[in-house]
């Protein structure tokens, strides 16, 4: 298997513009996971999809940003409007079971807002 | 909000050294754990991972200490080498009805020759 695959690796875009991430999980892994990482504040788990329904979105910062997991292979993080506050470098994780079980990352998409 | 901590933001050893990276999480009951490790431009790599019903897990140079009586965790890699250097992470996942890791803030470990 490939891993976690992550879409785009980088993405610049100016403030006020829609943004949107996308991730492959682990075939077979019901457990989905977006997390985002800044200096400041570390990683943050923002949502967690367990067999494509959000079970958790309590991380979310705001209503600009949404995920959805249309099926099992696919799920995507927008950010409409972005700011440059938002500028951080977006993870997804699967996993088999969970937080029970080791989460598999994706390489990354690092962010920048203008 | 919540968050697993550590001691210390930054370790700094020589090639051939021990080193040890400290935790400590705030949730007694949490019941399972996981060290990462996170080189530059990747995302997070498993490392080793322990329940809450052991309290030493071994593998291949690197062992997971958890003390559940001061809620520390502890992470040591024998005889570091240049390649260890990177941020590592513990994080757990807290019982209860969570089903999520929660991270801590890491350490950077840098290895020098």
């Amino acid at each position: 298997d490939a891993g976690v695959i992550q879409s785009p690796r980088h993405e610049v875009t100016e403030m006020g513009q829609e943004v949107t991430l996308r991730c492959k999980p682990i075939s077979g892994h019901d457990y989905l996971f977006w997390y985002r990482q800044t200096m400041m504040r570390g990683l943050e788990l923002l949502i967690y999809f367990n067999n494509n329904v959000p079970i958790d979105d309590s991380g979310m910062p705001e209503d600009r940003f949404s995920a959805k997991m249309p099926n099992a292979s696919f799920s995507t993080l927008k950010i409409q409007p972005s700011e440059p506050r938002d500028s951080a470098v977006y993870f997804c994780a699967s996993s088999l079971q969970g937080g029970n079980t080791e989460a598999f990352f994706g390489q990354g998409t690092r962010l920048t807002v203008v | 909000g919540e968050s697993v901590g550590l001691h210390l933001p930054t370790l700094s050893v020589q090639e051939g050294d021990n080193s040890i990276i400290n935790c400590a999480y705030s949730n007694s009951a949490s019941d399972y754990f996981i060290w990462y490790k996170q080189e530059s431009g990747k995302g997070p790599q498993f490392i080793i991972d322990i329940r809450s019903n052991m309290d030493k897990r071994q593998g291949q140079r690197v062992t997971v200490l958890l003390n559940k009586t001061v809620k520390h965790l502890s992470l040591q890699i024998a005889a570091t080498q240049p390649g260890d250097s990177a941020v590592y992470f513990c994080a757990e996942n807290r019982a209860g009805g969570y089903n999520k890791l929660i991270f801590g803030a890491g350490t950077r470990l840098a290895v020098h020759p």
